[in-house]
């Protein structure tokens, strides 16, 4: 199974800062990576698929990037309503593993 | 607006099984996978496997293989999950989610969840 590890496992940030989360793969697995988010108490939601192509109806400050085995979600200008935790997922080869997320709070 | 509506919450003993169902609005459910993932408890999520409604393809995670099986009805436009032999650590809130093929795989819309308890 392709091993993924996401850094960091938690992360505290102020409104209108620049956020980074790392997700990287045990192999390389070309641009098949994914993000999501995750509300508490609600279903997960596409941000980033491809590695850089965002989702339709997500704000531009999301972008994602890396190919092969390290990969980066950035959040610029960070919101209130980015509290969420975040998770990476690769859909390189089965099984599609998921990061182990990171939970991201509001200072 | 594609939505996947999931069974209610189940309790159950260890042991028994539990058959979670998600059905699609629309009329594009074969034209898509659809994979169950699950999430225990304060923790993160599992991807269990994926199932074509268009020709019954399944890729299970090694880890539920014997104890999943994945189905389709393509009549009613729903997606099956069955989990049997359940033990404590099965206790998780599981989704459904429609998978898109492209250049590469990923999920875009998911179901709401089903939250499955397993105690004695």
């Amino acid at each position: 199974d392709i091993q993924m590890t996401q850094s960091p496992s938690s992360l505290s940030a102020s409104v209108g800062d620049r956020v980074t989360i790392t997700c990287r793969t045990s192999q390389s697995i070309s641009t098949s990576l994914n993000w999501y988010q995750q509300n508490p108490g609600k279903a997960p939601k596409l941000l980033v698929y491809g590695a850089s192509t965002l989702q339709k109806g997500v704000p531009s400050r999301f972008s994602g990037s890396g190919s092969g085995t390290d990969f980066t979600l950035t959040i610029t200008s960070l919101q209130p309503e980015d509290l969420a935790t975040y998770f990476c997922q690769q859909t390189y080869n089965s099984p599609y593993t998921f990061g182990q997320g990171t939970k991201l709070e509001i200072k | 607006q594609v939505q996947l509506v999931q069974s209610g919450a189940e309790v159950k003993k260890p042991g028994a099984s539990v058959k979670v169902s998600c059905k699609a609005s629309g009329n594009t459910f074969s034209s898509y996978g659809i994979s169950w993932v699950r999430q225990a408890p304060g923790q993160g999520l599992e991807w269990m496997g994926w199932i074509s409604p268009h020709n019954d393809h399944r890729n299970l995670a090694q880890k539920f293989q014997g104890r999943v099986t994945l189905t389709t009805d393509t009549s009613t436009s729903t997606a099956y999950m069955e989990l049997r032999s359940l033990r404590s650590d099965d206790t998780a809130i599981y989704y459904c989610a429609r998978d898109v093929v492209g250049e590469t795989i990923w999920i875009d819309y998911w179901g709401q969840g089903t939250l499955v308890t397993v105690s004695s």
